[in-house]
């Protein structure tokens, strides 16, 4: 157990909705990290937030959009879905704002929520 | 831009025998390269980084990996297989910008089989 939480587990939804998925990170972790992989796409970072502010963003859609509030979870919402979409999307936590350095850079994943797009 | 490249979807080896997963990566800057491991029906974890100290990076459970900066290479290996290896390996690398934003590319990843 990573000590990272995700809800939910499991999504099911239509095309051109839009759904909020949840991220948990450890205690005392600042930073949030969304990915979203796909057979697709693969294995691709979304974005980084450390402290309540955007740290580092990758290939994240106009659609998708994410923040992290005061408490330090963070949510990531996805609208106007299309098939594509269908993907695991995991969240990682680390407790500071670098990756590159010793164990306080080390990212724990949560285990993802499965979105299916039908 | 940058780049990972994973030889190989799919490795099989014996229990016992070498584990060689390959990554090279291109990069204009100084790159951090890490290695990733996802066992089946779990989230990822990560099994070694490198960033920028010993070329020779010793990982968990047995995992090591070198950086060649003249191969652009940063191949994972393990002397001896064991079944629990099995899993799926992504390289993946960062590089910083001046602006203290990054980018983090991760190849397409190596599903590793372990034959008893």
């Amino acid at each position: 157990d990573s000590g990272v939480t995700q809800t939910p587990k499991h999504l099911i939804t239509a095309t051109g909705q839009r759904v909020t998925l949840r991220c948990s990170p450890r205690s005392g972790d600042l930073s949030v990290y969304w990915y979203q992989q796909s057979l697709d796409q693969g294995l691709q970072f979304l974005i980084h937030y450390y402290n309540g502010e955007e740290r580092a963003k990758g290939n994240i859609l106009e659609r998708f959009s994410a923040q992290q509030f005061p408490d330090l979870h963070s949510e990531l919402n996805l609208s106007s879905l299309e098939l594509g979409d269908s993907a695991l999307y995991f969240c990682a936590s680390s407790a500071r704002k670098g990756l590159a350095g010793g164990r306080e850079e080390t990212q724990y994943f949560g285990p993802g929520t499965r979105l299916l797009v039908l | 831009a940058q780049s990972v490249t994973q030889l190989g979807s799919h490795v099989s080896v014996s229990e016992g025998a070498l584990v060689l997963l390959r990554c090279n990566y291109s990069s204009s800057v100084p790159p951090y390269l890490f290695w990733y491991v996802q066992y089946p029906n779990q989230g990822l974890q990560l099994l070694l980084k490198y960033t920028s100290a010993a070329t020779l990076v010793k990982g968990i459970n047995g995992f090591e990996a070198e950086f060649k900066k003249s191969e652009t290479s940063f191949h994972l290996t393990k002397p001896s297989a064991h079944m629990s290896d099995a899993a799926e390996y992504f390289c993946a690398v960062i590089t910083y910008s001046g602006a203290g934003s990054y980018q983090l590319t991760f190849g397409k990843g190596t599903k590793l089989s372990v034959i008893p």
